[in-house]
């Protein structure tokens, strides 16, 4: 168990919906990175926050949105789903900016039928 | 652009020991980290090299050549529950700490 909590486990849901996946970070970290795993596209690096603010983008759609919240908990939005957005979604956290040993929680797995 | 390659599948044989590489081409270079992550779970840390050399810890070892874009994860005396797919990263020198994975490799162990 890292000690990073992620929820839904899993989620289905239809074209052109909406969904929110959140995430809370291992006691004491700051840094939170949100990643989207695809069978045929391996980790893809999303987006990331440290202490509320976002610091760095990956290859995040603009139908993708997320933000880090005072107690540090994050949720990522995905709207307009379509087939291709079907995935696993993990949360990392690390205890600051920089390059640190990530800590992945278990995963959310999207299915869009 | 950034490029990250592993083979995607090895097979190996329980008690022998086996070689995962890792080519990378990216912007820049502040690390390179393994990972091993067993089918639906998430990724769980292995490894952490900056500088060049071997890396030792139990029966895994990292290997970092810099100058040749060049890595390897070694695994000793092999275990069923060796079975998982090892993710080489880097970290490509941003001060954030995001990382670039490469797809993945495979590795099932047999008896």
């Amino acid at each position: 168990d890292s000690g990073v909590t992620q929820t839904p486990k899993h989620l289905i849901t239809a074209t052109g919906q909406r969904v929110t996946l959140r995430c809370s970070p291992r006691s004491g970290d700051l840094s939170v990175y949100w990643y989207q795993q695809s069978l045929d596209q391996g980790l893809q690096f999303l987006i990331q926050y440290y202490n509320g603010e976002e610091r760095a983008k990956g290859n995040i759609l603009e139908r993708f949105s997320a933000q880090q919240f005072p107690d540090l908990h994050s949720e990522l939005n995905l709207s307009s789903l379509e087939l291709g957005d079907s995935a696993l979604y993990f949360c990392a956290s690390s205890p600051r900016l920089g390059v640190y040993e990530q800590y992945f929680g278990p995963g959310t797995r999207l299915t869009v039928t | 652009g950034q490029n990250i390659d592993q083979p995607t599948e090895m097979t190996a044989t329980e008690g022998a020991i086996v070689q995962i590489n890792c080519t990378y081409q990216t912007s820049g270079f502040n690390g390179l980290f393994w990972y091993q992550q067993h089918a639906g779970e998430a990724p769980t840390f292995l490894s952490y090299n900056v500088l060049d050399g071997l890396e030792e810890k139990g029966r895994f070892s990292s290997f970092l050549s810099r100058s040749k874009g060049y890595s390897y994860l070694l695994l000793k005396e092999l275990q069923m529950k060796d079975s998982a797919s090892y993710l080489c990263a880097v970290n490509n020198g941003g001060s954030q700490g995001n990382l670039i994975f490469g797809k993945g490799t495979k590795l099932s162990v047999k008896p």
